[in-house]
């Protein structure tokens, strides 16, 4: 499978302030998501990450937010702006390799925490 | 839309055996995916169902009936780092839309 990995692992903000997480595969994979995960809670997929395109949003989700590049096939970020104490969470980058049957990957994840 | 339930806490003893249900609502359907979580851990494949059955992967299976919307994960031989979360997660077309249950928290107790 492959190798995700996403900067910074954990990071502490101030309010108001942006922050940019990178997600970088070892490999060209054909989808990459965003998620974020809040404190004992499940996954929640933000967007999906298009190549050359903008990013799909999911309900609740807004680009103004949550800005997401992918320049290419191995890397995309995601921005969240503007942050607030409700953005304090894990986000976490997934992928989709294009097997057959290959399920989604994530990344060890950004731990947000917004002061 | 597309719903999943799970129970929300297991508890078992070292060297049990635990069955973890998932059942769900989709508007459309690809596989049935299972993820493990540690605390403060990412989210790690399990197993992957497509077709109705049993898949065994060592100490843990899956299992999907299609029909009932219903799948589970079956861990045995409990060991204490199998302490963790568990998520069944649902995907559409070719898994591009990949929805999370609530997740179930495993304790397991020597």
């Amino acid at each position: 499978s492959a190798v995700i990995s996403q900067k910074p692992s954990r990071d502490i903000c101030q309010r108001g302030t942006s922050l940019t997480i990178q997600c970088q595969v070892d490999s060209q994979v054909t989808m990459m998501f965003w998620y974020r995960q809040q404190p004992g809670q499940s996954l929640t997929l933000i967007a999906t990450a298009n190549q050359g395109s903008e990013a799909t949003y999911e309900s609740g989700f807004v680009i103004d937010k949550f800005p997401i590049s992918r320049p290419n096939l191995t890397f995309s970020t995601l921005t969240v702006s503007n942050m607030s104490p409700e953005d304090s969470s894990i986000y976490l980058c997934s992928v989709l390799t294009g097997q057959v049957e290959q399920p989604q990957h994530f990344g060890d994840g950004t731990r947000l925490s917004i002061l | 839309g597309q719903s999943l339930e799970q129970p929300s806490e297991v508890t078992a003893v070292e060297g049990a055996i635990v069955q973890i249900n998932c059942t769900y609502q989709t508007s459309g359907f690809y596989g049935l995916s299972w993820y493990q979580q540690h605390d403060g851990g990412a989210p790690t494949f399990l197993s992957y169902n497509a077709l109705d059955g049993l898949e065994e992967t060592g100490r843990f299976s899956s299992f999907l009936s299609r029909s009932d919307s219903y799948g589970y994960l079956l861990l045995q031989e409990l060991q204490m780092k199998d302490s963790a979360s568990y998520f069944c997660a649902v995907g559409g077309c070719n898994n591009n839309d990949m929805r999370f249950g609530a997740g179930t928290r495993l304790t397991v107790k020597p």
